[in-house]
Formats: C-alpha cells, structure tokens, sequence
C-alpha cells in the first residue's frame, strides 16, 4: 500500500542550484498538490492540479514550476534555489468531484536545505 | 479569504484525562473538513474526515465534531495516552482551491 512517495526525502542545494521534487501516487486519485511546511507558517499550498493536464498556483507559487507528467506525476522544480526555499515540501493527492467525501493522502515529505 | 485557526497552539496533558482540540475557521462554505496527525519530522497521517452535511465522526478514542454554520470543529481524544503525543492538525476544503490548514495543536501527553 504505496500511496503517494516523494522522492528524495532529503537534499542540501546550493543557492542557485536547480532540483525537481518528484512525487508518484498510485490510488488513480485525480488531484493532486504541492504544500511546503514552515515553522510557525503551518502547511501552504505551492501548487496544484485538479486533473490531468491542469496546474494552477496556490498560496505561494514564486520560485516554483509544477509539470503534472501523467495521472500518477505530479513533480515540483527550483529553477534557481534560495535560502528561503528550505523547507519540508509535501505532496497529496485527492479524488476530485464526489461532493466533498473524498479526503487527502499525503507523503512523507522532502527536507530540503539550500544554503 | 478563507482563515483557520487552532487553539490552543500547545497542550500539556497527564496520561489518562479527557482532552479537547479546537479549529474554526471563517467561511461556512465548505466540502469538508480533515483532522490529520502529524509526528516529529514525519508526514501528515489523515484521522477523521467531516463531510460538510454531517455532524460528526468516530474512529476508536477520537470523536470530530462539526458546526458549519458558526465555523467551528472541534477534536476529542478520550482517555489519552502517551502515543498520543503528536501536533494535531485541521484543514477545510472548498471549492476552487485546496486544503487550507491551521497551524496545528502539539500535544504532550505524560506518563
């Protein structure tokens, strides 16, 4: 019983350096969503894609690019990372429609450092 | 702007009481509302889902409640024990966008 896997779980960057967060979710959900943690800031959304074939921004978009690759891919990447992208970043993934009797199943996040 | 809120941001308990976790938020507005757990530098595990057209929910110890209408939610954790200790998360769904989060309970429960 997968679920949704985040890979890699940790990485170091440089300041400038770029990466791709991926994330792979194998319960045929629909949606599916990029969150970073922070402390003291609680969980925000970055991104997020109601189907196959959109993406839309969320609370904080800027210094990020979402690629939804297929129904199961939804990947994040830094194009040119910053101090202030170090964060946990989580993915979910949801059923979309049903009338709100479908909930979110997250991964086990990514801890990344840019220093 | 949908804003939620958890109170309180910190709770110290013996093992054994009766304890209650809070949530509002301040549109009505809703799909549905979800309690997730979260350990120490781990992932969020889901604990109860609250559609938006029911009252509330029960798995083992934990009962969620809910009150649209006055933005209110709140978080039952009966007899509670050391394994309980965990920060305590509330998010809202609704429409055009994605779960929106309080920044969560930590709860300490001592032995």
């Amino acid at each position: 019983n997968a679920g949704v896997t985040q890979t890699p779980k940790f990485q170091v960057l440089k300041t400038g350096q770029s990466m791709t967060l991926q994330c792979a979710q194998d319960m045929n959900h629909n949606s599916m969503y990029w969150y970073r943690q922070d402390p003291g800031m609680g969980l925000r959304l970055i991104y997020y894609s109601a189907s196959e074939g959109t993406t839309d921004k969320g609370e904080v978009p800027n210094g990020y690019n979402v690629s939804r690759l297929n129904k199961r891919e939804f990947s994040l990447r830094l194009e040119s990372a910053a101090p202030s992208q170090t964060s946990v970043y989580f993915c979910a993934s949801s059923e979309a429609g049903g009338a709100g009797i479908y909930g979110y199943t997250f991964g086990s996040g990514t801890r990344l450092t840019v220093v | 702007k949908q804003e939620v809120t958890q109170i309180p941001a910190a709770l110290s308990v013996p093992e054994g009481e009766n304890l209650v976790l809070n949530c509002s938020f301040t549109d009505s507005a809703i799909y549905n509302l979800q309690w997730f757990r979260q350990d120490p530098g781990k992932g969020l595990t889901s604990l109860l889902l609250i559609q938006s057209s029911q009252r509330e929910q029960t798995s083992g110890r934990l009962n969620a409640s809910l009150d649209k209408s006055s933005g209110r939610s709140t978080l039952y954790i009966a007899a509670s024990q050391p394994g309980d200790s965990a920060t305590y998360l509330c998010a809202v769904n609704q429409a055009g966008t994605a779960l929106i989060f309080g920044k969560g309970t930590t709860l300490s429960v001592s032995s």
